[in-house]
């Protein structure tokens, strides 16, 4: 079974502080996603990664995909309040047959 | 247009009673995911359909737990004599994609349904 890894599990900031998250595991995955999960409600899908090294930006976020395809890191710039909830990391393994969620990190920016 | 919903929203349920949820799905959208998410935890996946045949039920933690799908469309995932571990979120996801990997398209989420056995 392939496990992905998320750190740190908490993380309170300062609205305008930047930070960054990450996913982690010792398989390699073909694809990865990030999601956005606010309470009561169901994951929303922010990024699909899929070569090793490949860097996304959305907007203040940008998301890599490391080049062993085995780790992935979500960076915040300015941070917003808006920015809160809990953001999950969901990895599919080469033979597209099983995919898994992380842990979750679950942020909080602070007006 | 509509999105994922999934009914009932909050479900209490004595141990040992059974109980149904419901997923309609994104019209149109051909794959269908179960999930269930305990509290402080990712999302864990149960079963997968695709139109009406369940391709995948290799999360199913247990032979209580059922899902079917059987025009295609709707959903319903069912658990026998409920236990208390079986406490969790239950999130149903629907896509467009019709085979190959899983993850190659967006996958959109319903609310869930919170189900606590007390």
């Amino acid at each position: 079974t392939q496990l992905l890894e998320q750190s740190p599990q908490f993380l309170s900031i300062q609205e305008g502080e930047n930070l960054t998250v990450y996913c982690n595991s010792s398989s390699v995955f073909s694809s990865l996603q990030w999601y956005r999960q606010e309470p009561g409600e169901g994951p929303v899908l922010l990024v699909t990664v899929v070569t090793g090294g490949e860097v996304k930006k959305l907007k203040r976020l940008t998301f890599q995909f490391g080049d062993a395809r085995k780790d992935s890191s979500l960076h915040i710039t300015a941070a917003q309040p808006g920015d809160t909830g809990l953001y999950l990391c969901a990895g599919e393994d080469n033979y597209g047959q099983n995919f898994v969620f992380g842990p979750g990190t679950r942020l909080s920016v602070l007006p | 247009g509509a999105g994922v919903s999934q009914s009932p929203r909050y479900k209490v349920a004595k141990r040992g009673q059974d109980v149904a949820l419901r997923c309609d799905p994104i019209s149109g959208h051909v794959s269908l995911f179960w999930y269930q998410q305990a509290l402080g935890q990712g999302p864990e996946f149960l079963t997968y359909f695709q139109n009406e045949a369940q391709l995948d039920k290799s999360g199913l933690p247990s032979d209580r737990f059922f899902a079917e799908r059987p025009e295609g469309s709707v959903s319903t995932l069912k658990i026998q004599r409920t236990q208390q571990e079986d406490s969790a979120v239950y999130l149903c996801a629907s896509s467009s994609f019709s085979g190959g990997a899983k993850l190659q398209e967006t996958q959109y989420f319903g609310p869930g349904t919170r189900l606590l056995v007390l």
